[in-house]
Formats: C-alpha cells, sequence, structure tokens
C-alpha cells in the first residue's frame, strides 16, 4: 500500500506569511495527488488537484507543485480564513485506491 | 448545482446493524464513482471503499473489506454504506463523496457527513 505522509503535523502562522506543507508518499504517484481543506464541523473541501489544478472558485493564493513521490501546498498570503486542516490525498489507479495523509493544522501564531 | 445529501444522525448500540445512505442530485448519478470516507472523532480522513451506480461495480479498501457493504440504488440516486453489527469503534462521522473521474482522481463533491454514534 502507498503511505502519504505530511509535514509538519501543526504549523503556527500568522496572517500575510506564506506557507508551505509537504506530503511525501512512499512510492512514485505521477501528479495523481490532491489537496483538501477542512474546518472545524465541516466536510472537506476540494482545493488541488492532479498536483497543480486549481479547483474552480478557490482562490489563486493556493497553489500545488510536485510529481513522483514529493508535493508541496503553499498559500502564498495567509488569510484569516485558512485556519484549518489541510490533506493530502494520492489516486493508485492501478489498485483503486485512495490514500489520505494524516492532515496538517494551520494555526494562528 | 451537484449535492451529495446524506441521512441524518445515528444512535447505536454494540451490535445492531446500520445502513446510511447519500442521495445524489444536480448530475448523472450513474456516470460517477461514489465513495465512503471515514474520520474518527478527532482524526483524519481514511477512505473506505467506492461504488460505481452505474453496474454496481464496488471495491474496498483492504482496511474496511468484510467490515462495512457499499451498495447503491440508481433508482432513487441514492448510495448507501452498512454494517451488520456494529462496535464501538465504529464511532465516526461518515461522508459520502463524489470521485471526480479518472482523468482526475480526486473527490470533488462531498456530502455534509452523518454521524454515527455507537454507545451501549
Amino acid at each position: 500500500d502507498i503511505q502519504m505522509t505530511q509535514s509538519p503535523s501543526t504549523l503556527s502562522a500568522s496572517v500575510g506569511d506564506r506557507v508551505t506543507i509537504t506530503c511525501r508518499a512512499s512510492q512514485s504517484i505521477s501528479s495523481w495527488l490532491a489537496w483538501y481543506q477542512q474546518k472545524p464541523g465541516k466536510a472537506p473541501k476540494l482545493l488541488i488537484y492532479k498536483a497543480s489544478s486549481l479547483e474552480s472558485g478557490v482562490p489563486s493564493r493556493f497553489s500545488g507543485s510536485g510529481s513522483g513521490t514529493e508535493f508541496t501546498l503553499t498559500i502564498s498570503s495567509l488569510q484569516p480564513d485558512d485556519f484549518a486542516t489541510y490533506y493530502c490525498q494520492q489516486y493508485n489507479s492501478y489498485g483503486t485506491t485512495w490514500t489520505f495523509g494524516q492532515g496538517t493544522k494551520v494555526e494562528i501564531k | 448545482e451537484v449535492q451529495l445529501v446524506q441521512s441524518g444522525a445515528e444512535v447505536k448500540k454494540p451490535g445492531e446493524s446500520l445502513k446510511i445512505s447519500c442521495k445524489g442530485s444536480g448530475y448523472s448519478f450513474t456516470s460517477y464513482w461514489i465513495g465512503w470516507v471515514r474520520q474518527m472523532p478527532g482524526k483524519g480522513l481514511e477512505w473506505m471503499g467506492i461504488i460505481y451506480p452505474g453496474d454496481s461495480d464496488t471495491r474496498y479498501s483492504p482496511s474496511f473489506q468484510g467490515q462495512v457493504t457499499i451498495s447503491a440504488d440508481k433508482s432513487i440516486s441514492t448510495a448507501y454504506l452498512q454494517w451488520s453489527s456494529l462496535k464501538a469503534s465504529d464511532t465516526a462521522m461518515y461522508y459520502c463523496v463524489r470521485h471526480a473521474g479518472y482523468s482526475y482522481g480526486c473527490f470533488d463533491y462531498w456530502g455534509q457527513g452523518t454521524l454515527v454514534t455507537v454507545s451501549s
């Protein structure tokens, strides 16, 4: 099974900061990587798909990059609405399986 | 507008059975895979399984194979997740999700979640 490891687990940042979250896959997943944002008591929301494609309606301050085994989610200028938990997710077409990272909580510094 | 609307919260005792639902609207229900994702209290997201309502092809995560059953009734655009004998460890929020397609690989729409509480 492919394992997804996110770092850090928790990140303290201020409004206006540039924030980067890393996700590593235990084996190559090409660009089959998505990022989701979850706020307390809410369902997750898709932000990025295929590693770097921005979902419609998602602010342009969010961006994704990477391929193979290492990926990043960057928030260029953190806004009050961005304090949340972020999850990466891989898609393995061969086994038709999906695996999430353990999550990164972005907190107010 | 694409929507996935899930059934309401449930409180059950260990050993009881349960079936929760997820109704899709605003798109062709038989053309997209529908999956289920578990979130235990204070924990992360776990993919459980997925079904293609068009032909009921179903895949399970190895962690959930044999523990739950996923089904769908395409005549009413509804997918289901069921347990035959609940355990306290099944206490969690369960989300249904729409798979965006093989060109995307992600889950583009999520239901609002169904909270299942299993307690004696």
